[in-house]
């Protein structure tokens, strides 16, 4: 049961138009989103986050937007470079207890190859 | 700042054979968790733990073991390596639940 999914394994964009990922989860429970870019043969490195109580967050060329109705989130970067080419993963957090204690999890999408073309 | 080490880098096993991963991270963060990473299954949680000497299970925990004796270092251990364990290891740190979680380079095992 996968909650949290990129239906698209890839993306093909050219450099200085706009990069759009997607994002669908099904549980109503997270409350904070966060998207990961991982390169070759390294571990994914946080790009950036943003609550449910905001529906947008923006980082320079980074833009997270988050539609809390249609359990939707979207990372758009503009403009595209080749270096952002990578594989970019959404993870979403919902907090459950442990031992007395609230815990933030994070469940992963399976990722999205985005090729940025010069 | 080295920030988070994996130790080995590469590994091949022969099923049946035992390992541990070691995990080291010197952000002083209380979190550590160890998924793996599988073509079309995204990152997966392994085990996770909230401080020094506690650890509890993620999402796939069946045939590993952890432990977090120091609270920098988190080892998984695998008792007897089977195919099915063959995938890229990755250990990650953060410092609350909410913090965003910084991941090592990551170590990718082979079972035979």
């Amino acid at each position: 049961d996968q909650q949290v999914k990129q239906n698209s394994p890839s993306l093909s964009v050219q450099e200085g138009r706009i990069s759009i990922l997607n994002c669908d989860y099904t549980n109503s429970m997270f409350d904070y989103f966060l998207w990961y870019k991982k390169y070759p043969a390294e571990g994914p490195t946080f790009l950036i986050s943003i609550s449910s109580i905001k529906d947008k967050n923006e980082d320079g060329r980074f833009t997270v937007f988050l539609n809390k109705s249609a359990k939707h989130l979207s990372l758009h970067i503009v403009p595209s470079q080749p270096g952002d080419s990578a594989v970019y993963f959404c993870a979403a957090s919902s907090r459950f207890q442990a031992g007395g204690t609230s815990y933030g999890k994070l469940t992963f999408g399976q990722g999205t190859i985005l090729t940025v073309h010069p | 700042n080295a920030g988070v080490t994996q130790t080995p880098k590469f590994r091949v096993l022969k099923t049946g054979q035992s390992m541990t991963l070691l995990c080291a991270q010197d952000m002083n963060h209380e979190y550590m968790y160890w998924y793996r990473q599988d073509p079309g299954m995204g990152l997966r949680l392994i085990h996770y733990s909230v401080g020094e000497g506690t650890t509890a299970k993620g999402e796939v925990p069946d045939g590993y073991n952890v432990s977090r004796l120091k609270k920098q270092n988190f080892l998984l251990g695998l008792e007897s390596a089977a195919p099915s364990q063959t995938s890229v290891y990755f250990c990650a740190s953060s410092h609350g639940q909410y913090n965003e979680q910084f991941f090592g380079p990551g170590t990718r095992l082979t079972v035979l």
